[in-house]
């Protein structure tokens, strides 16, 4: 089973600073790379896609893509209360339509 | 609209007891998916389908079962094998194709012991 790994513990930002969120993942022959916010209670809905090493920008989320060191990351600049969530990265096994998921990244936006 | 629909949204289950899952889209999506969240935890793999009457195990498919009888429909049977059901279950659905596809997912149904 492929490993994605998202270790840090909750992250607590003022509003208006960026969070950063940091995942590594273990297959080297991993191809695309997603982030999903979920709200408590709620079930996860994407907020960025990667295919590329480099940086993605949509909005206020950036996902960066380094595949030599394995890891893939969000930014979320200029946080609001309503990015308040958990995020988790995954990342798809050999090619194919499954995907690891991490066990993701609370986020917490202080107004 | 188009999208996923579960239910239901809550689901007790008595000792001994077998209960279905249902799991519907219209978004045309070959591939449909049963995933298993418990807390603090991430998505689990329970089973997947590409294709009409055809599915795979993922990683946690003991005491669980699954049918594709179309393409609309994906439902999940938790059966008395599974010992600890307790969690949030999460459908999701995707096109088939090379790995890029992005992966929908349902409201989820919210599956209690009593």
């Amino acid at each position: 089973q492929k490993e994605v790994e998202q270790n840090s513990g909750p992250l607590s930002v003022p509003e208006g600073a960026i969070a950063s969120l940091n995942c590594t993942y273990s297959d080297r022959g991993s191809q695309s790379f997603f982030w999903y916010r979920q709200y408590s209670g709620k079930s996860p809905e994407l907020i960025m896609s990667i295919y590329s090493n480099g940086d993605k920008e949509d909005g206020r989320f950036t996902a960066q893509l380094n595949k030599a060191s394995q890891y893939v990351s969000l930014l979320i600049r200029d946080s609001q209360p309503s990015d308040s969530a958990t995020y988790l990265c995954a990342v798809n096994e050999d090619g194919n339509n499954r995907l690891a998921f991490g066990k993701g990244n609370q986020v917490v936006v202080i107004p | 609209d188009g999208g996923i629909t579960q239910s239901p949204k809550y689901l007790f289950r008595k000792e001994g007891q077998n209960v279905t899952l249902s799991c519907e889209q219209n978004l045309n999506h070959d591939a449909m998916y049963w995933y298993r969240q418990d807390p603090g935890q991430g998505l689990r793999l329970i089973y997947y389908s590409q294709i009409v009457n055809d599915f795979q195990k993922g990683d946690i498919a003991e005491g669980y079962s699954v049918s594709r009888e179309k393409k609309e429909s994906f439902p999940l049977t938790v059966t008395s094998a599974q010992k600890n059901p307790t969690a949030f279950y999460l459908c999701a659905s995707s096109r088939y194709g090379t790995g890029k596809e992005t992966q929908y997912f349902g409201p989820g149904t919210r599956l209690l012991v009593l």
